[in-house]
């Protein structure tokens, strides 16, 4: 059974620090591995997928990338701003169908001014 | 495009009623994901459909849940009765099969609190 876990739990960062979000998946036989955000209140909103054969995938100042035989991902925030502040999310796609997603338990960023 | 729409957003009621939650997918997907959000357990798949046939409602936590997709633009979620332990965040999400993307888009959810 995929597991999904996400390091750290909670992190509150300076404005304009970059930062590091990490992700590990059990089971390296993945379709792909999605990042999402999360606001209070809101659903999730896509902001990067990687499919299992890409190495990186880059949007503005994200940038996350796979290492599908260690089962990991990290997502890169350059710049962080306080709009940035949210849950991040980490999903694999894997077994017999790609919309079956495993999720993370979350990180929550907070950047404060 | 308007996105992912569920409705009702917030749903209070009283155990034992039944609940219907709603949700219609973006046009042109064909696949369809019915999620629940708790502290707790995170998020966890209850069932999704592709072209309107349920593929996989492993996750359906029993006989109280059911779902259903009359058509390619409609899908609901139902619980009855209805017990305080369903008291979650259902998402629902759609996404386009076929393409080797599975890119997945949610609608805001719809937050339910059984009393």
């Amino acid at each position: 059974k995929q597991e999904v876990t996400q390091i750290p739990a909670a992190l509150s960062v300076p404005e304009g620090e970059n930062l590091v979000l990490n992700c590990s998946f059990t089971d390296s036989a993945i379709y792909n591995l999605q990042w999402f955000r999360q606001d209070p209140g809101k659903g999730l909103t896509s902001l990067l997928l990687i499919q299992s054969s890409q190495r990186e995938q880059t949007s503005g100042r994200l940038n996350a990338s796979l290492d599908k035989s260690s089962g990991r991902s990290t997502l890169y925030i350059a710049a962080s701003q306080p709009g940035d502040s949210a849950t991040y999310l980490c999903a694999v796609a894997g077994g017999t169908s790609y919309g079956k997603l495993t999720f993370g338990q979350g990180t929550i960023l907070t950047v404060h001014p | 495009d308007a996105g992912v729409i569920q409705s009702p957003r917030h749903e209070v009621t009283e155990m034992g009623q039944e609940v219907t939650l709603r949700c219609k997918p973006i046009s042109g997907h064909n696949s369809l994901f019915w999620y629940r959000q708790t502290m707790m357990r995170g998020l966890e798949l209850l069932i999704y459909f592709n072209n309107n046939v349920p593929i996989d409602d492993s996750g359906m936590p029993e006989d109280r849940f059911s779902a259903k997709m009359p058509n390619a633009s409609f899908s609901t979620l139902k619980i009855q009765p209805s017990e305080p332990r369903d008291s979650a965040v259902y998402l629902c999400a759609s996404s386009r099969q076929g393409a080797t993307t599975g890119e997945l888009f949610f609608g805001e959810g719809s937050r339910l609190t059984v009393l």
